[in-house]
This record gives C-alpha cells, sequence and structure tokens, in this order.
C-alpha cells in the first residue's frame, strides 16, 4: 500500500516567507508525528496529532510554528516569517495510533527538504 | 526528560567485518528502544525495536540490538556486513504509555551514526 507522503519535496524561501509542507498519512493511521532533521540539532520532535485529541506541541521551536490536521488525515505544517536557522529536513511520520504497548511502528515520509535564503 | 547519546558519528568498515554500533540512553523510566536506519537518499525505515521481555531483538537483514538497563545501552552489532549496510543509523527512545504523563509515543532520537561499508 502508500507510504507517508510529503510535498514539496524540496522549497527554496526567501526570509520573512511563510512556507506550508503537508504530510499525507498511511490511511487507517490515527497518530501524526511531525520531526525536523537539520546538521545542528540531529532529529527533533515537533508536533503530535492522535485523532480527535488535543495536540501534542510541546517541540514546536517558536510561535511561528504551527500545525494542523484535517478531518484527521491531512496534515499541514506552517512556518510563518521563515529565518535561516528554519532550513532543515521536515519529516512526517505516522501509526496505527500514538505509541500503545505494541510499540507501535512509526512509518516516514520522504521529507520536505526547506531552505530559506 | 530522555535523550540519546550515540558515541559513534562515522564507522568506517570493511565488507564481512563485524560491526558495533553503540547507543545509550538516559531517562527516569522505562523505555520502549528503537534502530531506524536511513539509506541514501531514502526516509527512515525501522530496523528493529524493544518493548519488553528477550532483552536481544534481531531484524530480518541480520542485524541485532541488546538492551542492557544497568548500562543504559542499546548497542547495535551485525556479524558480517555488506556494502548494502552503507547507511545512516538512528538509535531513539520513546516512552511507553504506562510511564504516564503526555509525552508517550514521541521519538527522541540520537544524533546519528554513519555506516560506510568498504569493499
Amino acid at each position: 500500500g502508500a507510504g507517508v507522503s510529503q510535498s514539496p519535496s524540496n522549497k527554496v524561501t526567501e526570509k520573512g516567507k511563510d512556507v506550508e509542507l503537508r504530510c499525507d498519512p498511511i490511511s487507517g493511521h490515527t497518530a501524526l508525528y511531525w520531526y525536523r532533521q537539520s546538521l545542528g540539532q540531529g532529529l527533533e520532535f515537533l508536533i503530535y496529532f492522535q485523532g480527535n485529541s488535543a495536540p501534542d506541541k510541546s517541540g514546536l521551536p517558536s510561535d511561528r510554528f504551527s500545525a494542523e490536521r484535517t478531518g484527521g488525515s491531512v496534515s499541514t505544517l506552517t512556518i510563518q516569517r521563515t529565518q535561516q536557522e528554519d532550513s532543515a529536513v521536515y519529516l512526517c511520520a505516522s501509526s496505527l495510533k500514538r505509541g500503545g504497548r505494541r510499540g507501535e511502528t512509526q512509518y516516514f515520509g520522504p521529507g520536505t527538504r526547506l531552505l530559506v535564503l | 526528560a530522555q535523550s540519546v547519546t550515540q558515541l559513534d558519528s562515522q564507522v568506517p568498515v570493511f565488507e564481512e567485518a563485524p560491526v558495533e554500533l553503540r547507543c545509550n540512553y538516559s531517562s527516569s523510566v522505562s523505555v520502549y528502544l528503537f534502530w531506524y536506519v536511513q539509506y541514501p537518499n531514502q526516509g527512515l525505515q525501522l530496523l528493529l525495536k524493544y518493548l519488553s521481555g528477550s532483552t536481544l531483538v534481531e531484524s530480518i537483514n541480520g542485524f541485532e540490538a541488546e538492551f542492557n538497563k544497568s548500562q543504559t545501552s542499546f548497542h547495535l552489532r551485525k556479524p558480517s556486513v555488506h556494502i548494502s549496510d552503507t547507511a545512516e543509523y538512528f538509535c531513539a527512545v520513546s516512552d511507553p504509555p504506562w510511564a504516564g504523563g503526555t509525552s508517550y509515543g514521541k521519538l527522541t532520537f540520537g544524533q546519528g551514526t554513519i555506516l560506510t561499508v568498504h569493499p
């Protein structure tokens, strides 16, 4: 079946512009996660959604970052007034449900490579 | 708070040699442990995971990892590597659901280890 898809695959933007990154999770997966992979910080958690519960936003680095998940499926990560330090690969992952007793596997998308000039 | 340390940023080895990629974690509660692999130009894939029970877990492609609670380690090993094992390997932890709080499920990753297998 189809895996997690993300778009765009690459995004180049100018400092100060807003960007939107999209994630399509695997059908039927109720949990969705966003991570960021950057040279200086490695892989870091940003936000996750589980069904209709309030999202865990504890990893968002600033209030310029926000995310939503519509209809329990597609998610959009928005970065407002982008800064050069936002340059990174943004990864989306989904799992059947949030880390249950079986440690549900997170399936990752290919990522969106963001470059802020 | 959790943290994961991968002691080697790069590990070069020759084909058919054994390899060990080291991972240590810090957590005040029980954890789930994972190894993910990222092949060149591909996304992250789960290699293996430890949840409970036997401390030795294996993957389908010959890798194994052993959970050592006293040393808070989860080192990844393979007795004989192939060229195709060249990739970046990430160790990760998450809280199990009974740990309490709201942080369970999300992964905390180490910095990654680049394994390069030479012919």
